[in-house]
């Protein structure tokens, strides 16, 4: 079944400790995204990848960080999480450009409180 | 830069009854793709609807059209005899720079739905 997965899909945490929300796709897909969602804002973009080591960063990218060492993974790293981080994270997938971009592939979210 | 307004944060329907919601953009690229995306209260992204903005006719899924009018930079959406099932949030998207990656992909604020019995 072609699938993003996320993990955790919840997760609390303290102001501070660092971790990792992972992303994996099975679609061979080359764009990879990551957007966090607030009430009123919609989603917006933290960072995107256009392919393997090929990352930029999107409209709210202050606090994170991502790396795309596979094309399947795309992990999203809080070095440091702060309250203000507390969201619901997506990761999506498709394929890259042209007319064949069609739409994105949605993981389940991942729901972040940080203390 | 892109924008996508989406100017209903709340819209309620009768059962039945059609429905638009709207949403405007703005972009200054030439290729570009507008997406509709329905969440329901579960949190999942569902894709609906999408419009390239070379397509010469508007979109259709089933009961999902979208109204594409390129001159006003609008891309409303319209459900057909509306569903207790589909009460939800509806986001407009907009992907850009269709001609390169298409790496812009911007979202709108979101309306929310709810189809009344």
């Amino acid at each position: 079944e072609a699938q993003v997965t996320q993990n955790p899909r919840y997760l609390i945490t303290v102001t501070g400790k660092k971790l990792t929300v992972t992303c994996s796709q099975n679609m061979n897909h080359e764009y990879m995204s990551w957007y966090r969602q607030d009430p009123g804002l919609g989603l917006r973009q933290i960072y995107y990848s256009m392919n393997v080591e090929v990352t930029d960063k999107g409209d709210v990218p202050e606090g994170y960080k991502v790396s795309r060492k596979e094309k399947r993974n795309f992990p999203l790293i809080l070095e440091s999480p702060s309250p203000n981080q507390t969201s619901l994270y997506f990761c999506a997938s498709s394929l890259s450009g042209g007319g064949r971009a069609r739409e994105q592939f949605f993981g389940p979210g991942t729901r972040l409180t940080v203390l | 830069a892109q924008k996508i307004t989406q100017t209903q944060p709340g819209m309620f329907v009768q059962e039945k009854e059609a429905v638009t919601l709207d949403c405007t953009y703005d972009t200054s690229d030439p290729s570009y793709g507008l997406f509709w995306y329905k969440q329901p209260s579960s949190g999942e992204m569902i894709f609906l609807i999408y419009q390239g903005s070379y397509d010469q006719q508007n979109a259709t899924e089933g009961r999902y059209s979208l109204n594409f009018q390129k001159a006003r930079k609008s891309a409303n959406l319209v459900i057909s005899a509306s569903q207790l099932g589909d009460s939800a949030m509806y986001f407009c998207a907009m992907r850009g720079g269709l001609d390169n990656y298409g790496q812009n992909f911007v979202f709108g604020p979101g309306t929310r739905l709810s189809v009344l019995p």
